[in-house]
This record gives structure tokens, C-alpha cells and sequence, in this order.
């Protein structure tokens, strides 16, 4: 889907380092959406954001924060990686006018924590 | 907050056979339930979704069919192909309007 671009595709990075991985739109969305994929769970919500720094917390957001200064931009930081925070990292937009219309994946980040 | 379960964890099929993968949700406040597929190392992509004013919806041959009194919803897929096999996931969304997801069906048709 060339309207939602993440980066970077994969990193490898040693726990209690800093990470940042950022989400792109090209069409001015409002919603965009955090999700990190792990074997047996699913997808997981960890934040998401209704608008320029409008955010809100997801099921899962304890290590993570994240900020939308832009419209076509949401950025998720690891203030301190640790191994549990070892997964695929999947952005998602909202490409209607509503909170409920349908939610389109980004292609993910796969992210190692050493 | 809402919980979503899926069955079964894995389904394998014939060719040409149907499946049917089912989930059940525990917030009644959902609204909206879409399913989506998601093949080895891509994005999870929509197929179909259905909201709590229809009690069935049909696309080709992907069929979802939502029961809210007994709030479960099912996937139903016809006529399976080697290319439907992958792993598929509910989701609900409920009260806090967040998407809640289940733990995935991964689906094998063997030739």
C-alpha cells in the first residue's frame, strides 16, 4: 500500500538503547495507530493518535511512547529497549472519516532487541 | 476491555473444501468486527468486515455472519484455493473505539 511507508524495515539494537520508528502517510489521515505482533497474540494496540499531538494510550503501552507532530507523521520511541519489546512493529491508518471505518496496515518493522 | 477469542489455531483443508474460522468477543458495546488476512512476512490486510446492524455479509467466496446475542462472529470461506492459504485474524471494536484482535487461524489448503 504505497499511502503508508515505515521506518526503518528492520533493526537490531542492544537493550537500553534508545529506538524510534516512524510512521508516514501521504494522503492527511486523522487516526494512525501503533501494533506490535507477536506470535500467539495477534496484533497488540499500543498507542494510537486522532490528530497533531492528540494521542491516547493502547492495551499495551508501558515502554512506549510515541508523538505525531505532523499530520503525516507518528513516531514510536523505546525510551530503553529491552528483549520483551522484541517484535514486528505495525502502523496503521484510518483512512475514513470515522473512528470505526477500516484500519490499513503499514508493511511493518521488524525490531531486535539484543 | 474487550477480549476476543479465535478457533481453532490451525485448520488445514482440502482444496475445494470449505473453512470456517470462528471468534467470540466479550464487550457487547462492539460494533465492528473485520477480519483480515495475512500471508508469511506481509501486512495484515483487510477481506472483509461487518458492522453490528447486519447479520451477514458476502463477498465472492468469503462470507462473515455475526450473532450478537451470542456475540461471536465466523469467517466462511468457499471453494478453498492453495493461494487462501495464510493467517487470518478477527477483531472487534469496542466501547474505547480500539481494535482488539484474536490470536490468529492459520489456514493450509493442500492441493
Amino acid at each position: 500500500d504505497a499511502g503508508i511507508t515505515q521506518s526503518p524495515r528492520h533493526k537490531v539494537t542492544e537493550t537500553g538503547t534508545p529506538v524510534t520508528l516512524r510512521c508516514h502517510q501521504t494522503e492527511n489521515h486523522r487516526y494512525m495507530y501503533w501494533y506490535r505482533q507477536d506470535p500467539g497474540h495477534g496484533l497488540r494496540l499500543i498507542h494510537y493518535s486522532y490528530g497533531v499531538k492528540d494521542t491516547d494510550k493502547g492495551e499495551v503501552s508501558d515502554g512506549y511512547s510515541v508523538s505525531r507532530s505532523k499530520t503525516e507523521d507518528f513516531l514510536l520511541t523505546l525510551e530503553s529497549a529491552t528483549s520483551s519489546q522484541t517484535s514486528v512493529y505495525f502502523c496503521a491508518i484510518n483512512r475514513g472519516r470515522d473512528v470505526t471505518d477500516t484500519q490499513y496496515f503499514g508493511p511493518g518493522t521488524r525490531l531486535t532487541v539484543l | 476491555g474487550e477480549n476476543v477469542e479465535q478457533h481453532p489455531s490451525t485448520l488445514s483443508v482440502q482444496e475445494g473444501d470449505s473453512a470456517v474460522i470462528k471468534c467470540t468477543y466479550s464487550d457487547s458495546a462492539s460494533n465492528y468486527f473485520p477480519w483480515y488476512k495475512q500471508e508469511l512476512g506481509k501486512r495484515p490486510q483487510l477481506i472483509i468486515d461487518i458492522r453490528s446492524n447486519v447479520g451477514e455479509k458476502k463477498d465472492q467466496r468469503i462470507a462473515v455472519t455475526l450473532n450478537k446475542t451470542a456475540k461471536h462472529f465466523s469467517l466462511h470461506i468457499t471453494e478453498t484455493q492453495p493461494e487462501d492459504s495464510a493467517v487470518y485474524f478477527c477483531a472487534a471494536m469496542g466501547a474505547g473505539n480500539m481494535l482488539t484482535f484474536g490470536g490468529g487461524t492459520r489456514l493450509m489448503v493442500k492441493p
